[in-house]
């Protein structure tokens, strides 16, 4: 089977820095995808991982270790607006197998 | 360029009822998905189709029927409705379901069973 484990919740302040972590276990790994959820709206691509290392897009970055089965994904500049829940995905064959998310709270 | 439409947006339904929603995309993408997501369970996939007129069965199949008669759409049925259906439905698509491709998402729709 595949199991996915992420914080729940995650408290932070406006400017901080955030690392949302995740470990994997599954079969067939082909890479680590992060998305994002708004309250009430449709899950947005953030970033894929196949390889060791890390990714940087803007105030994001995403981080991949498959020796460890572990990812994470750090927030730079916390805005407001990044409050939301955050999940992690393994990509298997053709489909995703996704964690049960982490809610980011940005508190002023 | 509407991307991923889903249809309804909210629905009730009594125990039994039956019910298709519908996922259009117009993005010409080769590869489909539905995921239902309930409170605290992330998003689990129902069914998938890698292509028009196939159809794949994913980690919660049960009481869901998935047709793909046009390349564009991806249906969803319920037969019998359950109140442990009720979810949110999302409907998403992708280029070609390789590994690096983005999945894009529908808006979802809310389903309510009683």
């Amino acid at each position: 089977g595949q199991s996915l484990e992420q914080p729940s919740e995650v408290t932070a302040v406006e400017g901080a820095i955030v690392q949302i972590n995740c470990t994997y276990q599954t079969s067939g790994f082909y890479g680590l995808s992060w998305y994002q959820q708004h309250d009430g709206g449709a899950p947005t691509f953030l970033s894929y991982n196949a390889l060791d290392g890390l990714e940087e897009t803007g105030r994001f970055s995403s981080f991949l270790s498959r020796s460890d089965s572990y990812g994470y994904l750090l927030l730079q500049e916390l805005q407001m607006k990044d409050s939301a829940s955050y999940f992690c995905a393994v990509q298997r064959y053709s489909t995703l197998t996704f964690g049960k998310g982490t809610m980011l709270l940005v508190s002023p | 360029n509407a991307g991923v439409t889903q249809t309804p947006k909210f629905r009730v339904l009594k125990t039994g009822q039956s019910m298709t929603l519908l996922c259009a995309q117009d993005m010409n993408h080769e590869y489909m998905y539905w995921y239902r997501q309930d409170p605290g369970m992330g998003l689990r996939l129902i069914h998938y189709s890698v292509g028009e007129g196939t159809t794949a069965k994913g980690e919660v199949p049960d009481g869901y029927n998935v047709s793909r008669l046009k390349k564009q759409n991806f249906l969803l049925g319920l037969e019998s409705a359950a109140p442990s259906q009720t979810s949110v439905y999302f409907c998403a698509s992708s280029l070609g379901g390789l590994a690096e491709e983005t999945q894009y998402f529908g808006p979802g729709t809310r389903l309510l069973v009683l």
